[in-house]
């Protein structure tokens, strides 16, 4: 089974209206869960994190995410969406093993219309 | 602060020629790690540094290799270059290197394509 895995590998949404992005992770990886957004021809840049403590983390650019134990989630949502917000994201954890070493999903496109 | 940086952004290989890509990790930052980036196989670790030691390895063969020099910097070499190792490949840094604390700063990719 997959460490991680973003199950959505497309999203299309219209401006302004709200988006969840879906991510489950496995035991074989910590539950030190990120959300990285890559736009085009650029590299990867940090949304949020969830290390411990409120399972609801806040990001940059209005996401955010709820890291939920018992069905081993951890979704990234807007409730408004810009045409900016176009761009692939991906769901990662840390390990397994130790160091700095990150678990990717496969990642999810969101397209965001007019 | 200057963020992470890779050069050469971009490259063109020939099958069995060996390349080196150079990344510059942001000032102060100790631990440097490489991934690979294809449209089959998504994101993949390939290894990461700390403190010019190679503290984890994933799952490529010998023909990828890295180092990292004493000011952080580190530079990944692949030998034997096949059509399947075309890709982006992009370096991240972080402070300490501990992964649960520190947020890794991703650099704008290398993108090598093998002809």
């Amino acid at each position: 089974a997959q460490s991680v895995t973003q199950l959505d590998s497309q999203v299309p949404v219209f401006e302004e209206a709200p988006v969840e992005l879906r991510c489950n992770y496995s035991s074989s990886v910590s539950v030190y869960l990120f959300w990285y957004v890559q736009y085009p021809n650029q590299g990867l840049q940090l949304l949020l994190k969830y290390l411990s403590g409120s399972t609801l983390v806040k990001g940059i650019n209005g996401f955010e995410a709820e890291f939920n134990k018992s069905q081993t989630s951890f979704h990234l949502r807007k409730p408004s969406v810009h045409i900016s917000d176009t761009a692939e994201y991906f769901c990662a954890a840390l390990g397994p093993g130790g160091g700095n070493k990150l678990t990717f999903g496969t990642g999810t496109q969101l397209k965001v219309e007019l | 602060k200057a963020g992470v940086t890779q050069t050469p952004r971009y490259l063109i290989k020939t099958r069995g020629q060996q390349v080196t890509l150079s990344c510059s990790p942001i000032s102060g930052h100790r631990s440097v790690s490489w991934y690979q980036q294809t449209p089959g196989q998504g994101l993949q670790f390939l290894f990461e540094y700390f403190s010019e030691t190679q503290r984890n390895k994933g799952n490529f063969p010998g023909r990828f290799s890295g180092r990292q020099f004493s000011n952080s910097r580190s530079e990944m070499n692949v030998s034997t270059l096949e059509l399947g190792d075309s890709a982006l490949y992009l370096c991240a840094s972080s402070l300490s290197g501990t992964g649960s604390t520190d947020t890794q700063y991703f650099g704008p990719g290398t993108r090598l394509t093998v002809l």
